[in-house]
């Protein structure tokens, strides 16, 4: 069973930088898929922040592109999310997802927990 | 655009069948997936594809597509899937799409 967990500082102050990781258990990065960040403020809807292959090949989304950072360690099969200069729009649970599929379909299979993160001083 | 749309709220009497759709220029070319999310919990995959069900998910789920909209059915609504339901694909820049949430109440 694939499982994921998140974890990183709760609190984070404005005009710093947000970074999280995902611990995979169950399956090893270096196998394949993508896997990537979604987010969700408070009382908001989804957003997807970026994705990464093994190999480390990544897409960001636009909106966060300029500020956002995702690597991955294979060897400690996890992966990272960097997020700079953040702002208290920056709030929110942070998922980690699994990203099945290929060609025409995709889709989350296997999600972490969730972590919340405030920013605030 | 590189946007999908999803009525706010939709509500259902127990026992009744309610569609909730999706729509997006993405849906042309890629697929959509589902999600349902209760208060305090991560989103799980509902459905997939063309109508694949992940193992665990209810046949009274479904998911069916036509021309730019996708739409998540529950035959027959029980209580517990009163819940926020999220549909998502991917555009042809590589980037990841969520609709607004669709907020299902059981009557």
């Amino acid at each position: 069973q694939v499982q994921l967990q998140e974890s990183g500082p709760g609190l984070v102050k404005p005009s710093e930088t947000l970074s999280l990781t995902c611990a995979v258990s169950g399956y090893s990065i270096s196998s394949g898929y993508y896997w990537g960040w979604i987010r969700q403020p408070p009382g908001k809807g989804l957003e997807w922040i970026g994705s990464i292959y093994h190999s480390g090949s990544t897409y960001y989304n636009p909106s966060l592109k300029s500020r956002v950072t995702i690597s991955v360690d294979t060897s400690k099969n996890q992966f990272s999310l960097k997020l700079s200069s953040v702002t208290a729009a920056d709030t929110a649970v942070y998922y980690c997802a699994r990203v099945g599929g290929y060609l025409e379909l995709y889709y989350f299979d296997y999600w972490g927990q969730g972590t919340l993160v405030t920013v605030s001083s | 655009s590189s946007e999908l749309t999803q009525d706010p709220a939709v509500s259902v009497a127990l026992g009744q069948t309610v569609r909730i759709t999706c729509q997006g220029d993405s849906l042309r070319s890629y697929y959509a997936s589902w999600y349902q999310q209760k208060p305090g919990q991560a989103p799980v995959l509902v459905i997939y594809g063309k109508n694949n069900r992940p193992s665990g998910i209810p046949d009274r789920f479904s998911g069916s597509s036509s021309g730019n909209t996708a739409s998540l059915t529950i035959t027959g609504a029980q209580a517990e899937d009163e819940a926020d339901y999220y549909c998502n694909s991917r555009d042809s820049s590589g980037n990841h799409l969520f609709g607004g949430g669709t907020k299902l109440t059981v009557l």
